[in-house]
């Protein structure tokens, strides 16, 4: 099994630019999330989606719109790229929202550089 | 606001020497602290995780210490490798309902360890 898979690995934007990053999983997990990573500041949740046709804002939301696009894809678009969304970007997943010893299972990142 | 927070930010161990990270929470409602593992180009990876009705927990050579009143958890990993290191990522969250993904991370912990 390929787990999380995100795409691109890496990006590099203009100011202003937009793209969408991309996240699938393949265990039939229900929930999936968006975080960004920064120096110093560990990991911080952006918006999630805690089963197909819902999401929700996290800690950082502004700047990022997200679509469930089924129960594998959660896709993070950056509609007007700015400087401050330099990051690096993990999509994760567990298999249910519920109260157990459940795990994050966490894509390899997209590194993000906008100019 | 950082609702976690952890330390030291980086950590020079010697092979077999004990490495001790420290946890720090302000919100009361957290109910489960897990520890994430992280190496470079990676995805963090769940390494223990602790409920605040145990005041330890252990899995080989990794202990998580908790003080429910205090509200701090600590990581001691026993028997240093440098395989161990890596960044380590404390976290807190509610485990009920669809919380559990909403992790609340510490800021990291680079671990090296000399061999």
């Amino acid at each position: 099994n390929a787990g999380v898979t995100q795409t691109p690995k890496f990006q590099v934007l203009k100011t202003g630019q937009s793209m969408t990053l991309q996240c699938a999983q393949d265990m039939n997990h229900n929930s999936m999330y968006w975080y960004r990573q920064d120096p110093g500041m560990g990991l911080r949740l952006i918006y999630y989606s805690a089963s197909e046709g819902t999401t929700d804002k996290g800690e950082v939301p502004n700047g990022y719109n997200v679509s469930r696009l089924n129960k594998r894809e959660f896709s993070l678009r950056l509609e007007s790229a700015a400087p401050s969304q330099t990051s690096v970007y993990f999509c994760a997943s567990t298999p249910l929202g519920a109260a157990t010893d459940e795990k994050l299972f966490f894509g390899s990142g997209t590194q993000l550089s906008v100019l | 606001q950082q609702q976690v927070k952890q330390s030291p930010q980086s950590l020079i161990v010697q092979k077999g020497g004990i490495s001790i990270i420290n946890c720090a929470y302000e919100n009361t409602a957290f109910d489960y602290f897990p520890w994430y593992q992280q190496f470079p180009g990676k995805g963090p990876a769940l390494l223990i995780a602790i409920r605040p009705d145990v005041s330890e927990k252990k899995e080989g050579r990794f202990t998580i210490s908790f003080n429910k009143s205090a509200k701090q958890f600590s990581l001691h990993i026993m028997d240093s490798q440098p395989g161990d290191s890596a960044t380590y990522f404390c976290a807190a969250t509610y485990a009920g309902g669809t919380s559990y993904g909403k992790l609340t991370f510490g800021q990291g912990t680079i671990l090296t360890v000399h061999p």
